[in-house]
């Protein structure tokens, strides 16, 4: 049974660049959030797909968007990079409709931006 | 200010001894709190979930428990293993909606020595 996986492991951009970052939930899970942890502090809230739809979204600007394709996987992207994007970008799966959902999250993708 | 705030931001500790990580949390309302732990460069991993009614859960060798009235818990580590070496980190979920919006504390970064 694999679980989270995401894709690229690792990535270097440039500023005003664009970056997509791929995440492929545990298998049956149905709902995927997206979360950015800068180095040293914990994850904050990017936003969270169900059913294919944004859900619910965390105060992160319009130059991060998402999108949730019928297998459950998604996609993160964001546009016109900053130094400030810098950071380790998670995905964590879960069951939509669960009382106490549990979120199990991949391994990261780290974005760098020069 | 964040609002799950942890205590201490780093502890270093003996292989074999036991630690007690903090965490204080102001947010509401109150869902559920959980512990994560994350290993460096890797996704976080839930350690246990608690509910308000509930006042403690272990998972092996990691005790935690919870005072809702003082919004108040802590993470215990009994006999610690150089595996142990990690960020435990505090998350509280609010009762938003159906499925609980995470906020995350920025971790406690734990060194077991030999």
């Amino acid at each position: 049974d694999a679980g989270v996986t995401q894709s690229p492991t690792h990535l270097i951009k440039t500023r005003g660049q664009q970056v997509t970052l791929r995440c492929s939930p545990k298998s049956g899970h149905d709902t995927v959030s997206w979360y950015q942890q800068a180095l040293g502090q914990g994850p904050q809230f990017i936003f969270q797909y169900y059913e294919e739809e944004e859900r619910q979204r965390g105060n992160f600007p319009d130059r991060f968007s998402g999108h949730q394709f019928p297998n459950y996987s998604s996609e993160l992207n964001v546009n016109a990079l900053l130094l400030g994007d810098s950071a380790l970008y998670l995905c964590a799966s879960s069951l939509g409709l669960a009382e106490y959902p549990i979120q199990y999250f991949g391994p990261g993708t780290r974005l760098t931006v020069l | 200010k964040n609002q799950v705030e942890q205590s201490p931001q780093s502890l270093i500790i003996l292989e074999g001894k036991n630690c007690t990580l903090q965490c204080n949390y102001t947010v509401s309302p109150f869902s559920n709190l959980r512990w994560y732990k994350q290993d460096t460069g890797r996704g976080p991993v839930s350690l246990t979930i608690m509910t308000f009614s509930e006042n403690t859960k272990s998972n092996g060798r990691y005790t935690a428990t919870l005072d809702a009235d003082t919004k108040q818990s802590s993470l215990h580590i009994t006999a610690s293993q150089l595996s142990d070496s990690a960020s435990y980190i505090c998350v509280v979920a609010l009762l938003t909606d159906s499925w609980g919006k995470l906020q995350f504390g920025a971790g406690t970064q734990v060194v077991v020595t030999p």
